[in-house]
């Protein structure tokens, strides 16, 4: 299993401003995900992060919006760029230690609201 | 495409009932099934899974589900819940293609009155 801590836990920020939210794990791990959850609604997957190459987006979210980095084998950020009130929304970090299909874990998300 | 359908939204049963959450899924080639679990104020956690044997998995606090190939679902079930068991629950399924992204259910919010 692993254990996935997240910064900030929640923020409320103003339209224009962008966010970094951090993701630790406390294992190293292959793949890691970042989802968006709306109040009442599924996750919905943003990207995926894997390390020493470039996040794999979904369609409807693009890098200039939701920059990824993953340094290393425990760590990822997401950045939201340039907020509006439509990005308000609980965001979720996960991982996966295996190298394919394999269980997630999930960390607490961040809360964001954007005025 | 791939997806993953939960037919119940909202469940409210008295302590005690027997439960019941389906989940069908549309999913090329070979299939990894989840159940998640989010209690109020607590993160995704997994209740069960299926990966291969068995089709009946048991999972945490008493939870079980089947995988029935045929029918292409995946149902949770528990004989009596608990007030406990309020929470909101989410099939997921993954598999070899699609990149191995996890697609879940819209969830189902499950409340127990005591």
């Amino acid at each position: 299993s692993a254990v996935i801590s997240q910064k900030p836990s929640r923020d409320i920020c103003q339209r224009g401003t962008s966010l970094t939210i951090q993701c630790q794990v406390d294992s190293q791990v292959t793949m890691m995900f970042w989802y968006r959850q709306q109040p009442g609604q599924s996750l919905t997957l943003i990207a995926t992060a894997n390390q020493g190459s470039e996040a794999t987006y979904e369609s409807g979210f693009v890098i200039d919006k939701f920059p990824i980095s993953r340094p290393n084998l425990t760590f990822s950020t997401l950045t939201v760029s340039n907020m509006s009130p439509e990005d308000s929304s609980i965001y979720l970090c996960s991982a996966s230690p295996g190298q394919g299909a394999d269980t997630q874990y999930f960390g607490p998300g961040t809360r964001l609201t954007v005025l | 495409a791939q997806s993953v359908s939960q037919h119940n939204h909202h469940v409210i049963l008295s302590e005690a009932a027997s439960l019941e959450l389906g989940c069908n899924y549309s999913y090329g080639g070979t299939v990894n099934l989840f159940w998640y679990v989010q209690y109020p104020g607590q993160h995704l956690q997994l209740l069960l899974k299926y990966f291969s044997g068995d089709p009946l998995v048991k999972g945490i606090k008493g939870f079980e589900a089947e995988f029935i190939k045929s029918k292409f679902s995946f149902n949770l079930r528990k004989p009596s819940v608990q007030w406990s068991d309020t929470a909101e629950y989410f099939c997921a399924v993954n598999g070899n293609t699609g990149g191995f992204k996890t697609i879940f259910g819209a969830g189902t919010r499950l409340f127990v009155k005591a």
